[in-house]
């Protein structure tokens, strides 16, 4: 079964701090994706990664395929980063694109 | 920069009626996806569509679904009979290439009396 597991499950910061959100899977993977979940539930992607890190303005993603673990680091948190913010992940084999999607860690940045 | 588009935003419909659901996913892309999110619940893969042609499908889209490109540009999920428990917010997503990084549109939130 593919388990995806995000924590925490809801997270409130000060505006500036730095921020840290955690995906668990279960099964091995060929690729992960973080995505944000607007109030109003538009859904954009942040990030696709298979290894190593990514960099996206104050937006960071690491992932380490041996321990099965994704973090989303955000610098300088702002309230405009209040979201939900979604893991999915592709498993192997790679029979097709079905992404499986964790519940997602919901964020409030306060001024 | 190009987007996903879907329409409408919000479809209220009779239990038992049909429903299509528009997308217009971005141009170049080849894939194409519906996902659903029950109120509260995590996102759900429906199905994947590449070459006018089903390549994947998960368990929840039976018979009642079916998916079309009827032209170059729309792709459509159609629910032929609508239950209470087809109530959700229904996403499109696009992707050049398989295994890429998927854009999604905006969403269509079906309510089902």
């Amino acid at each position: 079964k593919n388990e995806v597991e995000q924590s925490p499950q809801n997270l409130t910061a000060q505006e500036g701090e730095f921020i840290t959100i955690n995906c668990s899977y279960s099964v091995g993977i060929s690729a992960l994706h973080w995505l944000q979940q607007h109030p109003g539930g538009g859904i954009v992607s942040l990030f696709m990664l298979s290894s190593g890190k990514k960099k996206h303005g104050r937006l960071i993603a690491t992932i380490n395929i041996q321990e099965k673990h994704s973090s989303l680091h955000i610098t300088a948190s702002h309230p405009r980063d209040s979201a939900v913010y979604i893991c999915a992940v592709l498993p192997l084999p790679n029979t097709g694109n079905q992404f499986y999607f964790g519940t997602g860690t919901s964020l409030t940045v306060i001024p | 920069e190009p987007e996903v588009t879907q329409t409408p935003s919000h479809q209220v419909t009779q239990m038992g009626q049909e429903v299509i659901l528009r997308c217009v996913p971005i141009s170049n892309h080849l894939y194409f996806y519906w996902y659903r999110q029950i109120l509260g619940q995590k996102v759900e893969f429906l199905v994947s569509f590449y070459n006018n042609e089903i390549s994947e499908k998960s368990e929840i889209f039976d018979d009642q679904f079916s998916v079309e490109r009827p032209d170059g540009s729309n792709f459509t999920l159609k629910i032929r009979s609508t239950k209470l428990e087809d109530s959700a917010m229904y996403f499109c997503a696009s992707s050049e290439l398989m295994y890429n990084e998927q854009f999604f549109g905006p969403g269509t939130r079906l309510t089902v009396l």
